[in-house]
């Protein structure tokens, strides 16, 4: 089944600051990456994402990077702010609908 | 459109006992999913619903069962809890191969 890694676990940014998050799967079968948003006490929140038949893509502050070659993608977070401090979870998927998670990146922006 | 809605939002039970969570997908979703997010780690795929007939399942023993109805909403049962079945219980629906929206969760807390 599909692995996917995620690093850093842990990620602490002055606030203004930018904030980049890796991910690595290793299924080649895997086509769809979102990225959820985590805050306490709440479910998974969809922010952006990414199919296979696109390298980039960019909604306002958030951006995500896929290299299907080297079987990784990124969140980058630009301007940080304090309401982005929560835990990051990125997934990818084949067309079998079934998630698989990363074990989330804890970002805190420092004001 | 409410999203997706779970109930209970927090449940305490004790070992052997069963346990019966239930989740509302968001208006038009016709799949529904059931992950197992423990504290700190990323959520696991359990099973996936759709058409009423589970569709895919996760690395999960048979005490994980389920069932969804005509109107598709969702219940997930858990029978002979044990300590290590603690954990945040998502639910996500979709409407075919689109984005997964999550519900808030359901705390278990099995004692």
């Amino acid at each position: 089944g599909e692995n996917v890694e995620q690093h850093p676990s842990t990620l602490s940014v002055q606030e203004g600051d930018s904030a980049v998050i890796k991910c690595t799967y290793s299924d080649s079968a895997s086509n769809y990456f979102p990225w959820y948003k985590q805050e306490l006490g709440k479910g998974p929140q969809l922010i952006i994402d990414i199919r296979s038949n696109v390298g980039e893509k960019k909604d306002q502050r958030i951006a995500v990077t896929l290299n299907k070659t080297a079987k990784h993608f990124s969140l980058h977070i630009t301007e940080t702010q304090p309401e982005d401090s929560a835990v990051y979870f990125c997934a990818a998927t084949s067309n079998d609908y079934k998630l698989s998670f990363g074990a989330g990146t804890t970002v805190t922006v420092r004001a | 459109d409410a999203g997706v809605t779970q109930s209970p939002t927090h449940l305490i039970k004790t070992r052997g006992q069963q346990v019966t969570l239930r989740c509302s997908p968001k208006s038009g979703h016709d799949t529904v999913s059931w992950y197992q997010q423990a504290l700190g780690q990323g959520p696991q795929f359990i099973f996936q619903y759709y058409e009423e007939e589970e569709r895919q399942r996760g690395n999960f023993p048979d005490r994980f069962s389920g069932h969804q109805f005509p109107n598709y909403s969702s219940e997930l049962n858990v029978n002979a809890l044990l300590l290590g079945d603690s954990a945040l219980y998502l639910c996500a629906s979709q409407q075919g191969n689109t984005e997964a929206f999550f519900g808030q969760g359901t705390r278990l807390t099995v004692v």
